[in-house]
């Protein structure tokens, strides 16, 4: 399958501050990223949907002002945790899928960012 | 809206055979997929059936039906390794969204 990167894996920051997670696909396009975040013993919760060059989608219940999505390349996201405090400390994991290549239903998944704000 | 419904716990022993099954309300169904995740780690992808039927790969199995909004996996055979969460997802919004279930937390015991 197609390969996804996600860095970092593990992150500590204090609060108040910001943090920035980078999701890349490797080999092919991803015009659609998603961004999950998972709290211990819960399945994934979706944040928001970007697309390409286009301002993302968020679900309802997420602070588009704190979670700042960014889907400025094809093969390129970013999450940044504005402000972070303790509360946010969660498992972040994006998804890609190539919306136009012939593995268009399959979602590739990153390793995951473990965040703890202290 | 959508919802998707899965057990949350099941215990089996290695070598045997365990069933996890999902039901499913969905307005536009376009596919459902298993994944499994390990504590810790990103999921990975098991399975996806769009169409009505049993799709066997290797130990693990998948069927749906989507008259009953009902899909299982099954896994055979089982191994240490194989205890970990199973997640349910479904496409929402077409194929906008992939939406997960809560997830069950499979212990296999020698």
């Amino acid at each position: 399958g197609a390969v996804v990167s996600q860095h970092p894996s593990r992150v500590i920051c204090k609060s108040g501050t910001s943090v920035k997670i980078e999701c890349r696909s490797l080999d092919f396009q991803a015009t659609t990223m998603f961004w999950y975040r998972q709290f211990p013993k819960q399945s994934l919760m979706l944040m928001a949907t970007s697309n390409e060059g286009s301002k993302a989608t968020y679900e309802q219940g997420v602070e588009k002002d704190k979670f700042l999505i960014n889907h400025a390349s094809l093969t390129l996201s970013t999450l940044t945790v504005t402000s972070a405090h303790p509360e946010d400390s969660s498992f972040y994991i994006c998804s890609a899928r190539d919306l136009q290549g012939a593995m268009n239903t399959e979602a590739f998944f990153g390793q995951g960012t473990r965040l703890t704000v202290v | 809206g959508q919802n998707i419904d899965q057990p949350t716990e099941m215990t089996a022993t290695e070598g045997a055979i365990v069933q996890i099954n999902c039901t499913y309300q969905t307005s536009g169904f376009n596919g459902l997929f298993w994944y499994q995740q390990h504590a810790g780690e990103a999921p990975t992808f098991l399975s996806y059936n769009v169409l009505d039927g049993l799709e066997e790969k290797g130990r693990f199995s998948s069927f749906l039906s989507r008259s009953k909004g009902y899909s299982y996996l099954l896994l055979k055979e089982l191994q240490m390794k194989d205890s970990a969460s199973y997640l349910c997802a479904v496409f929402s919004g077409g194929y906008n969204k992939l939406i997960f279930g809560a997830g069950t937390r499979l212990a296999v015991h020698p």
